[in-house]
């Protein structure tokens, strides 16, 4: 029930295209999903997140879908750049608890194509 | 104004030995949390910190342990190392919100 399962491992678009992310999750008790990104020797970076409570949430090229019926959720990104590329984690947590123990999925690997 | 900071950078240990990670928050951020990535993987949740307490522990045996002092900075460390126990060790920090990670540490144990 703790584990959020992310697909596909690796991604590979062409500049300019729609690239898309997939998570799973089973506990209904999770509040907070966040999506991260993280570049080779760095620590991820916090890119965009979402609270159950809205179905969509979209930032510049970067937009959160959220389906919470299927306990479901996914990361587009529009107009991929060579950039982007990287490794991308989702993750959920349990905020109302008062903790922020972070449940990661697998991650991953974009890489987009000049 | 300086994100989460991590020391060292890199370590390399034998396998037996103790290590001591260090961590900085974010400036405001008073709750610490540390994970652990193997490669090519998600981080891990090991422990987090709040108030200079343990609150909340994942799924490492006690030879994990951690502290956290009252300027919120924090330390991990690990006793008799495993070659398992080689990883990147991320500290991140937060307000009640998001979680600011750092660069990480990276431990190789030979």
């Amino acid at each position: 029930q703790q584990q959020v399962k992310q697909s596909p491992q690796s991604l590979i678009v062409q500049k300019g295209g729609i690239s898309i992310i997939n998570c799973a999750y089973e506990n209904t008790a999770f509040d907070y999903f966040p999506w991260y990104q993280q570049f080779p020797g760095k620590g991820p970076a916090l890119l965009i997140a979402i609270r159950p409570d809205v179905s969509e949430k979209k930032e510049g090229r970067f937009t959160i879908s959220f389906n919470k019926s299927a306990k479901q959720f996914s990361l587009h990104i529009m107009d991929s750049q060579p950039g982007d590329s990287a490794t991308y984690f989702c993750a959920a947590s349990r905020q109302a608890s008062g903790t922020y123990k972070y449940i990661f999925g697998t991650g991953t690997r974009l890489k987009v194509l000049a | 104004d300086a994100g989460v900071t991590q020391s060292p950078t890199h370590l390399i240990k034998t396998r037996g030995q103790q290590v001591t990670l260090r961590c900085s928050p974010k400036s405001g951020h008073d709750t610490v949390s540390w994970y652990q990535q193997a490669l090519g993987q998600g981080p891990q949740f090991i422990f987090q910190y709040y108030e200079e307490e343990e609150r909340q522990r994942g799924n490492f045996p006690d030879r994990f342990s951690g502290h956290q002092f009252p300027n919120y900075s924090s330390e991990l460390n690990v006793n008799a190392l495993l070659l398992g126990d080689s990883a990147l060790y991320l500290c991140a920090s937060t307000l009640r919100g998001g979680y600011t990670f750092g660069s990480g540490t990276r431990l190789t144990v030979v």
